[in-house]
Order: structure tokens, then sequence, then C-alpha cells
């Protein structure tokens, strides 16, 4: 079945950097793109940005623009989004999404979430 | 960015009872090329990931059970469970994919039983 599984939680100081991956199962890999949305404690999701598998080309919502990469290792069927620069306001569950559409659409399939946490 | 305002907050059904829940978006997220609107909904348990429910404002994903209905059009999103039940109770969120790449998420609406 299609599933995307994702890296264990993270602690982090201020300052830092953050690598989560999510590794993709039961479907053609680069025939779909890989969004990342978070989601802090209590607020609705806030999406972030998205790859296109197929040829790696990345894009970012403009207030992440200068602290996200996304990227994929298309051999290992994993896609990776990495922060820096981290403060506390970037604690919150990072999923990574199949785009079922289209390339910027609807999510059908998420990871289970990857709990980022960023304290001193 | 396309805002989305979703109603209520929070709502408490009896089981068996229908649970409406509304969506605005700050601008028209129908395509007039295509006559679809772009939204989507999902629901959202405590400790997991949203789940998708409908697109394209009214199409039910596969698997998701027909007492899940998703209608309007332009701006104004209504999404009805027609009869609760108690797997039901979660946070029902909306989403635009008209204005990409900015996605947009509403608020959230809890449903509880009654």
């Amino acid at each position: 079945q299609v599933q995307l599984v994702q890296s264990g939680a993270e602690v982090k100081k201020p300052g830092a950097s953050v690598k989560v991956s999510c590794k993709a199962s039961g479907y053609s890999f680069t025939s779909y793109t890989i969004h990342w949305v978070r989601q802090a404690p209590g607020q609705r999701p806030e999406w972030m940005g998205w790859i296109n598998v197929g040829d790696g080309n990345a894009k970012y919502l403009q207030k992440f623009q200068d602290r996200v990469t996304i990227t994929r290792d298309t051999s290992a069927s994993t896609a990776y989004m990495e922060l820096s620069s981290l403060t506390s306001e970037d604690t919150a569950v990072y999923y990574c999404a199949r785009n079922s559409f289209g390339v910027v659409t609807y999510f059908d399939c998420w990871g289970q979430g990857t709990l980022v946490t960023v304290s001193s | 960015d396309i805002v989305m305002t979703q109603s209520p907050d929070s709502l408490a059904v009896s089981l068996g009872e229908r649970a409406t829940i509304n969506c605005k978006s700050s601008q028209s997220v129908l395509y007039s090329s295509n006559n679809k609107n772009y939204l989507a909904w999902y629901q959202q348990k405590p400790g997991q990931p949203p789940k998708l429910l409908i697109y394209w404002a009214s199409t039910r994903e596969s698997g998701v059970p027909d007492r899940f209905s998703g209608s309007g059009s332009g701006t104004d999103f209504t999404l009805t469970i027609s009869s609760l039940q108690a797997e039901d109770v979660a946070v029902y969120y909306c989403q635009q994919y008209y204005s990409t790449p900015a996605l947009t998420f509403g608020g959230g609406t809890r449903v509880e039983i009654k």
C-alpha cells in the first residue's frame, strides 16, 4: 500500500538546523510531487513547499525561502526537508505528503509526522 | 495569500444527527476555465496526520463513507456529516489549492459528541 514513513522526533537548540526524511513505498516515487506541511501545537497546518521528485526542482513558501531546502534521493525513494536557523516558533510536527493530482493540489497520503522541538 | 475561515470553531452533535461545517475563502477558488472549485476537506484525529475526505469541493475520496459530503462554490463551502458516528470525532480542515504555490488551510472545526 502507499506509505510515507518519516524519521523520528528531534530536539534542537535555537540556531541549529534539522533534517527530516520521508521514505516512500507502494508507488512510483518519481510520478508524484512531495510536499512538506508543518503544524504547531493547536494550530492549523501550514504548507511549506514542494519538490518535483522527477527533476528535483523545489519551490518554497516565501516565509521559508531563506531557511528551507527540500531534496530527494530517487535511488532511496526518500525526500528530505532541512530547516535552518531554528527558533522556538519552529516547534511543530512536520509532515510530508504526496500530492494526489497534478503538481500542487491536495494530498492523499501523509507521513506519520516528525515532532521537532526547539528549546535551549 | 487566500485566507480560509471556518465556522464554527467547535460543535457538539448527538450520535446519528447531522453535523455541518462551513468554510469561507477570502477570494473565489472557482477556476472558470474548467468550472472546478479548488477546495479539499481533511479529517484529523489526535496524534494522526490529516486524512483526505473530499476534493474538488464535492468529490469523495475512495474509501470515505458516504455520510460525508461536500458542497458549495466560489467562496462558500460546506462539509456535512449526515449521521454522526463515534469515529467521526475529530478536527476538520478545509484547504484551498487555487492559489499555488501558496496553499492554505482553514483554522479547523472540532466535532464532538453531545
